[in-house]
C-alpha cells in the first residue's frame, strides 16, 4: 500500500462528455504526477504539478487539464472524450519533484 | 529520437531460476532509472533505484546494474517464484529534460515464473 488513492475505481463515458478525476498524495508529498496507460502500452507522462503549480507537460492536447489543492491532493479534467482516452489513469505522488514517485491503484476509464 | 525499449515482450521461466530483463534507452541523460512491478488492472509498485553513478544495487532477491555506457540496465530476479509472475517496468528520469519529475516507462516485459 503506497497512501496513495485515486477515484473512481472505474468510469463508462461517452465521446464528447466531460471527466474529473481525483487524486489523494501520499500524505508529506508535495508532488502529484499523473499518466495515462493503454493496454499492453507503459504509462504515458501527462503532466505533475508540484505546490499547486504544473511542473511540466507530456504531449497531451490542451483538453487534458489538471489542478493541485493545498493539501497536495489533484484532480485530473478531460473534456470533450474521445474513444482514444479509454484507458488507465494512474496518479504517483513523490516528496519532491525528482523523488521516487508512488503510484495509486489507477482509475480505469472507458469511453464509448 | 528519444526511445528506451525493454528488449522482451515476455519472458518465460521455471520455478527457482534467475529472471534477466533488459532495458535500453537511447538520447537520454538519466539521472537514475527506476524498476517498478505492475500486476494487472493495478498501479506500478516501486522495487529499485539505480542512480547514474551506481554500477549495482541489491534488494533481497533483486538485483539492478547500470551500465551508462552501453545505456543498458538490468534487472535480475534470483531464486524466481510464482508469485514473482507480473509486468515489470524500467522508467528514467531524464537529467537533461525540460520535464525533470517525468518518469519515462519502457513498455513492460510479462514475466511468467512457472511452477
Amino acid at each position: 500500500e503506497t497512501g496513495v488513492t485515486q477515484s473512481p475505481t472505474h468510469l463508462i463515458k461517452t465521446r464528447g462528455q466531460q471527466v474529473t478525476l481525483r487524486c489523494s498524495s501520499q500524505s508529506g508529498h508535495n508532488t502529484v504526477s499523473w499518466y495515462q496507460q493503454a493496454l499492453g502500452q507503459g504509462p504515458q507522462f501527462i503532466f505533475q504539478y508540484y505546490r499547486e503549480e504544473e511542473n511540466g507537460r507530456g504531449n497531451f492536447p490542451p483538453r487534458f487539464s489538471g489542478l493541485q489543492f493545498p493539501n497536495y491532493s489533484s484532480e485530473l479534467n478531460v473534456n470533450a472524450l474521445e474513444l482514444d482516452d479509454s484507458a488507465l489513469y494512474l496518479c504517483a505522488s513523490s516528496f519532491q519533484i525528482a523523488d521516487t514517485q508512488y503510484f495509486g491503484p489507477g482509475t480505469r476509464l472507458t469511453v464509448l | 529520437s528519444q526511445k528506451i525499449e525493454q528488449n522482451s515482450e515476455a519472458l518465460n521461466i521455471q520455478e527457482g531460476k534467475t529472471a534477466t530483463l533488459t532495458c535500453n534507452y537511447t538520447n537520454y541523460s538519466p539521472a537514475y532509472l527506476q524498476w517498478y512491478r505492475q500486476d494487472p488492472g493495478r498501479g506500478p509498485v516501486f522495487l529499485l533505484l539505480i542512480r547514474e553513478n551506481e554500477k549495482e544495487k541489491r534488494k533481497e532477491r533483486l538485483k539492478v546494474t547500470f551500465d551508462t555506457t552501453l545505456k543498458q540496465s538490468l534487472f535480475h530476479i534470483t531464486a524466481s517464484q510464482p508469485a514473482d509472475s507480473a509486468t515489470y517496468l524500467c522508467a528514467l528520469i531524464d537529467a537533461g529534460g525540460t520535464s525533470y519529475g517525468k518518469l519515462t516507462f519502457g513498455q513492460g516485459t510479462i514475466l511468467t515464473v512457472h511452477p
